[in-house]
């Protein structure tokens, strides 16, 4: 089993333009979720999909911010137009509903600098 | 929410046991207490999930007295690789995963 896979893994750009976070979740799992993490705020919650249906997204910070979940197997996350304070380390999970626990199988996470 | 409170930071020696302990108060009937573990650079990871009373697994140990109101996560013998932070969880994904806030955790150093 690959994981949970992330792309890139470092981005780097400047303010104003356009990003986008890739995530192919694990096989079989029907659960999404986008998180953020910083030093200040810790690892929040963005917004999290069941069967590729958006659930809750009253994470995601404003507007700027949207994701999409086209199929079972892909997932982005995007920023348009980008800032410096939404530099960060995004992250990918997935789990199966059915697995009886709380468990989230993270991804690597994509380490975003916007300068 | 179940609101959770866990120490900033804690520190130890190798061979010792550690235990962090977590409380979350407002817990309600419905909710487990998960933690996680957190390497730097990488995503966090599942370590030990529970409702009442005692879990144990290969990793570690989780003790949750009758009123539920607090937890304490047992890693017995700890090595310079389980530093990390450590992430207690309160809240049922039947529920909504939104419940389940990691917060900033405790940051544990393990020191020769």
């Amino acid at each position: 089993d690959a994981g949970v896979i992330q792309s890139p893994r470092h981005e780097v750009t400047e303010m104003g333009q356009e990003v986008t976070l890739r995530c192919k979740p694990i096989s079989g799992h029907d659960y999404l979720f986008w998180y953020r993490q910083t030093m200040m705020r810790g690892l929040e919650l963005l917004i999290y999909f069941n069967n590729n249906v958006p659930i809750d997204d009253s994470g995601m910070p404003e507007d700027r911010f949207s994701a999409k979940m086209p199929n079972a197997s892909f997932s982005t996350l995007k920023i348009q137009p980008s800032e410096p304070r939404d530099s960060a380390v995004y992250f990918c999970a997935s789990t199966r509903g059915t697995s009886g626990r709380n468990e989230q199988f993270f991804g690597p996470g994509t380490r975003l600098t916007v300068l | 929410l179940a609101k959770t409170t866990q120490p900033i930071s804690m520190d130890s020696y190798e061979g010792q046991e550690v235990n962090i302990t977590c409380s979350h108060n407002n817990i309600a009937t419905n909710d487990y207490i998960t933690w996680y573990q957190q390497f730097p650079s990488q995503g966090p990871r599942f370590i030990i999930q529970g409702y009442k009373t005692k879990v144990t697994n290969e990793v570690a140990s989780l003790f949750i007295p009758a009123d539920r109101k607090s937890s304490t996560l047992s890693l017995p013998r700890v090595s310079l690789s389980d530093t990390a932070v450590y992430y207690c969880l309160v809240g049922d994904m039947n529920t909504g995963f939104q419940k389940l806030v990691f917060g900033t955790g405790t940051r544990l150093l393990v020191s020769p």
